[in-house]
């Protein structure tokens, strides 16, 4: 199974500020065959389901704001909100869907500073 | 709109048995393939099982293999998920998902208990 590590496990960022989260896989999920990441990022808030922000690496879902980014490839990948908001306090979580099962992070807990 | 309602979650001792139901409305259930995923408390996400439109083909975490089923009634446009064997480390919010990865459409969850 693909091993999926986040960095920092919590961040503390203020307001308007830029908040940058990490997710490094324990194997290549980059397809050669359509260059494309099969990795994805979830906001998810107390009590609700996860929410989908972020898939291939770097498209936004439909509706997300966009102050949330997501780059890199192959192994390393990056989650940026560009200028932080209130309602953005929550557990971000990448997953890699390259390889059967698919996994997840154990996510980075973002609150303000 | 996607509407995902699951329902079955509760509290059984270790080695009892679960049936957990998501009644699906929204779209056209027949043509999808859904997932169970499951979060314990204060972890992260896991993917538990999947299983194709027709049911035909069901693939499931090492974890729970020969002990969870998942099963579908295309009819009734109802997932399932049979529990057996349960553990402690089953205790988790259950949510079921329509066709991801990616996740984009999930349930509200259902919690269950494995304690005694």
């Amino acid at each position: 199974d693909i091993v999926m590590t986040q960095s920092p496990d919590s961040l503390a960022v203020s307001l308007g500020e830029r908040a940058t989260i990490n997710c490094k896989s324990s194997q290549s999920v980059l397809y050669s065959a359509d260059n494309k990441s099969y990795l994805a990022w979830y906001q998810q808030k107390p009590g609700q389901p996860p929410k989908l922000l972020i898939y291939w690496a770097s498209t936004r879902e439909s509706g997300v704001p966009d102050r949330f980014s997501g780059s890199g490839s192959g192994t390393d990948f990056t989650l940026t909100i560009s200028s932080l908001q209130a309602e953005d306090v929550a557990v971000y979580s990448c997953q890699q869907y390259y390889s059967t099962p698919p996994t997840f992070g154990q996510g980075t807990k973002l609150e303000i500073k | 709109e996607v509407h995902l309602v699951e329902s079955g979650g509760g509290l059984v001792q270790p080695g009892g048995s679960l049936r957990l139901s998501c009644a699906a409305s929204g779209f056209t259930f027949s043509s999808y393939w859904m997932n169970w995923v499951r979060q314990a408390p204060g972890k992260g996400l896991e993917w538990v099982a999947n299983i194709k439109p027709d049911g035909t083909e069901k693939y499931y975490v090492d974890s729970v293999k020969g002990r969870f089923t998942i099963s579908r009634d295309n009819a009734k446009n109802s997932l399932y998920l049979e529990m057996n064997s349960l553990r402690a480390e089953d205790t988790a919010v259950y949510y079921c998902e329509r066709s991801g990865p990616p996740y984009r459409n999930w349930g509200q969850g259902t919690l269950v208990t494995v304690s005694s």
